[in-house]
Parts: structure tokens; sequence; C-alpha cells
């Protein structure tokens, strides 16, 4: 069955790049998109950006200039990568996969916790 | 970017009520890129309606949803103890994808 799973470490200095890793089983990244959607704690969901099929990505241009979405197909893995990460930036991070005809989340890892702090 | 205006931000229902949750877009969509979760505490997001009134696999008939253009609305038609959540619509019609703000239900 489709499963994914993010990794990556809980806390971040302010400042700092953060690095995710999204590992998926049950499919194929070269016939299927994923996401990176993150929730501040108590409140609501913001999609970060998409990974297509074919390799192409999509950010939401609010955070666009700090993010970069990429993938090593061979090891079925999707990255993120934030940097200049601040407090407000602290939130739990989802990857999803993502339908390419009408764009929604069908699929989703569990969610990996990041805080921002010193 | 979509704006997606969701209300009420929380119901109390009893058992056996019917509640909807309107969602209203600031650009009209088309109804094959509306889209609901359900966030239960502490979990991930579960896709419950896509395409406005297409329900998941494995979703209950009491869930169901309507809607065209700007004005979305989705319905269960009688609330049990295990549809306490958080619910949200979402759009795929534009980048960025964007999520409304998510209507709490709460069971009295």
């Amino acid at each position: 069955q489709v499963q994914l799973k993010e990794s990556g470490p809980g806390l971040v200095q302010p400042s700092q790049t953060l690095s995710l890793t999204c590992t998926v089983s049950g499919l194929s990244l070269t016939s299927n998109s994923v996401s990176w959607i993150r929730q501040p704690p108590g409140k609501g969901l913001e999609w970060m950006g998409v990974i297509w099929s074919n390799g192409g990505t999509d950010y939401n241009s609010a955070i666009k200039s700090r993010l970069s979405i990429s993938r090593d197909t061979s090891k079925s893995q999707v990255f993120l990568k934030m940097n200049s990460l601040q407090t407000e930036d602290t939130a739990m991070y989802f990857c999803a996969r993502t339908d390419t005809g009408i764009p929604l989340f069908d699929y989703w890892g569990q969610g990996v916790m990041v805080t921002v702090s010193s | 970017a979509i704006v997606l205006n969701q209300s009420p931000s929380s119901i109390v229902a009893s058992q056996g009520e019917k509640v909807t949750i309107t969602c209203r877009a600031s650009s009209s969509i088309s109804s094959n890129y509306l889209h609901w979760y359900q966030q239960k505490p502490g979990a991930f997001p579960k896709l419950v309606i896509y395409s406005t009134s297409y329900r998941a696999s494995g979703i209950p008939s009491r869930f169901s949803g309507s809607g065209s253009g700007t004005s979305y609305s989705f319905t269960i038609s009688r609330v049990e103890a295990e549809d306490v959540a958080t619910y949200y619509c979402q759009q795929g019609s534009s980048n960025p994808l964007t999520f409304g703000s998510g209507t709490k239900l709460e069971i009295k």
C-alpha cells in the first residue's frame, strides 16, 4: 500500500536551514507528485510546494525565495530545504501525494514536528 | 492567490444533528478543483470529499458536498461522535494551492 514518511531534525536554530526527507513506498515518483504542507501548532494548513511527476516544481510564492524541493527517484525520496528559518516556521511538516489532474492530497505522511529555537 | 473563506470557524452539535460548513472562494473555481478534508486531533488530514461532491474511498454516505463557482458546502447529515475533527476546504485550481481556515466540530 502507499506510504509516506517524513524524517528530519526536530529542532533547528533560527537563521539555519531546514532539511527534511519524505520516503515513499507503494508508488513511483516518476509517475506521482508529492507536496510539502505545514501546520503551525493550533493553526491551519499551508501548502508549501510540489514536485511533479515530471520533475518540475511549483512553490508557494510566500516562501518561494527560501524553499527548494527535489527528489531522488532511485531511493523513492523527496527532499525539502528551506533556509533562513524563523520561529514562525515552527510547525508540523507533512508530505502528501498530490493528484496531478485535480490537485488534491490523497495520501499523507504522519508528519514531523520542527521547532525553531535557540 | 485564491482565498477560501470558511464558516463557521466552530460548530457544537448533538449526535444525529445535521451540520453544514460553507467555503467561499475569492475567485470562481471549477467544481473539479474543490476538495474537503477531515483532521482529527493529533492526526494528518484525511481526504473526505473530492471535486465538490465525490466521496473518497471508505467515506460514509452521511458526508456530502455541493456547490459551484465561488460557493461550496460540506454537510454531515447525522453527526456521530467519531466525526469530532477540524474540517478544511482546499482548492486545486491555481497556484498557490490553498486551504480554508478550518471548521472545528465538537459534540455536545
